[in-house]
């Protein structure tokens, strides 16, 4: 089954324990992203990869790293995760090219205490 | 920058009308502008795709139009039924061919 998946779904943790939520999508997809979702502010972009090795800073990028080694994976680091990342994150995949039609994860529910 | 605004943060029909969504951009025409559906708690799925040279798309129940002159994308649901009811998002691409920029939603909510 075409998928993408992220994990962990729920996850609570305190201020400046780094973490990593992982991302994989098996639809040899290369474009990826991730967004945060936040009541009131809507999806915003974190950062995107259009391919191996290629990664870009989207709207809101601070506080955030990401790495693309492989196609499939595209893990977000919170170096010294803080309360105000505290969020619904989502990660997704696309073929490239104009035709941005994303293929979404089902979310990772993250708590910074 | 480019933004995004969805005129509604909610929209109240009944089962059966026409829902209307709106989706305005403020600056340059996008090459596309997309359409996702959210349910709570869940990531959004995609709709529908119109091309800045499209006046407008259809699938099943579902017409998007792109009015570049307005700035203006309309998402309608026809013969709308309680199943429809959901965060709908539009959304385009910044400029930068991959930086994605979101509408805050539509929720819709279709009474029986």
């Amino acid at each position: 089954e075409a998928q993408v998946t992220q994990n962990p779904r729920y996850l609570i943790t305190v201020t400046g324990k780094k973490l990593t939520v992982t991302c994989s999508q098996n639809m040899n997809h290369e474009y990826m992203s991730w967004y945060r979702q936040d009541p009131g502010l809507g999806l915003r972009q974190i950062y995107y990869s259009m391919n191996v090795e290629v990664t870009d800073k989207g709207d809101v990028p601070e506080g955030y790293k990401v790495s693309r080694k492989e196609k499939r994976n595209f893990p977000l680091i919170l170096e010294s995760p803080s309360p105000n990342q505290t969020s619904l994150y989502f990660c997704a995949s696309s073929l490239p090219g104009l035709v941005y039609e994303q293929y979404f994860g089902p979310g990772t529910r993250l708590t910074v205490t | 920058s480019q933004k995004i605004e969805q005129n509604s943060e909610a929209l109240n029909i009944q089962e059966g009308k026409t829902a209307t969504l709106t989706c305005n951009y403020t600056n340059y025409s996008p090459a596309y502008l997309q359409w996702y559906r959210q349910d709570p708690g869940r990531g959004p799925v995609f709709l529908l795709l119109i091309r800045e040279n499209e006046k407008e798309k259809r699938k099943e129940r579902l017409k998007v139009t792109f009015d570049t002159t307005l700035k203006q994308s309309l998402f309608h649901i026809t013969a709308s039924q309680p199943a429809d009811s959901a965060t709908y998002l539009c959304a385009l691409d910044e400029g930068s061919q991959g930086n994605l920029i979101f509408g805050k939603g539509t929720k819709l909510s279709v009474k029986p």
